[in-house]
């Protein structure tokens, strides 16, 4: 069994940084070494804001940003913005797989 | 720019088999892999499988024995099916492609709902 574990929910006020964690656990020792992050906000299709743990894709604010320690990767949002309230899954892979966090619901307060 | 619109069906009977297909433009399908994945409401991500460019699948456990993806070249299109559909199997359906396991382009997904 593989999984990637977030926090149900984070919240922030506008202009603070928050951070969301995904760590990673693995019965068979899968080491999921790259991350990337989506970003969903209701009703819409999941758009990718980081990959490969710390990159981020042309035309995404370098508000985000990307990190990884042992098995934890994080995601961080500087500067919040009310249009940061939405969910965030982390995302990584096998060689046949692909696996998703449960989310996080950011709230910007 | 590349574009992924899936379609199909909105409304499924229990044990029916559900047919989705994908179609992209602004690119070849060829040279790239590509997912499928659903989202019941109110709930998270799932993974439900990839295939391959070299025409390899692989599917998530949990579903394995009753996912089929299969890709069309000559139309640019990924196809889904899911036989023995039942109401968990309610959600919303997207298609994205992946490179080097990121899902970096996602259509705009579609509901389907199981209910006699």
């Amino acid at each position: 069994q593989s999984a990637l574990t977030q926090p149900a929910s984070v919240s922030g006020s506008p202009g603070q940084s928050i951070t969301i964690s995904c760590t990673g656990t693995s019965s068979d020792g899968t080491d999921y070494s790259y991350v990337s992050w989506l970003q969903q906000h209701p009703g819409k299709a999941p758009k990718l804001i980081v990959y490969d743990t710390h990159k981020r894709p042309s035309g995404v604010s370098d508000r985000f940003s990307g990190s990884k320690s042992a098995n934890t990767a994080s995601l961080t949002i500087s500067g919040l913005q009310a249009e940061d309230e939405a969910d965030y899954y982390c995302s990584s892979y096998t060689s046949t797989s692909r696996v998703f966090g449960g989310g996080t619901k950011l709230t910007v307060l | 720019q590349v574009q992924l619109q899936e379609s199909g069906p909105g409304l499924v009977k229990p044990s029916e088999t559900l047919s989705l297909t994908c179609t992209v433009s602004g690119d070849s399908i060829s040279g790239f892999y590509w997912n499928w994945i659903r989202q019941p409401p109110g709930k998270g991500l799932e993974w439900i499988g990839i295939h391959f460019f070299s025409g390899r699948t692989s599917y998530n456990p949990s579903l394995e024995s009753r996912v089929t993806i299969s890709e069309d070249w000559s139309k640019n299109q990924v196809s889904l099916k899911l036989t023995s559909m039942t109401p968990a199997d309610t959600a919303v359906y997207y298609c994205a492609r992946d490179r080097k396991g990121t899902s970096d382009y996602w259509g705009q997904g579609i509901l389907v709902t199981v209910s006699s």
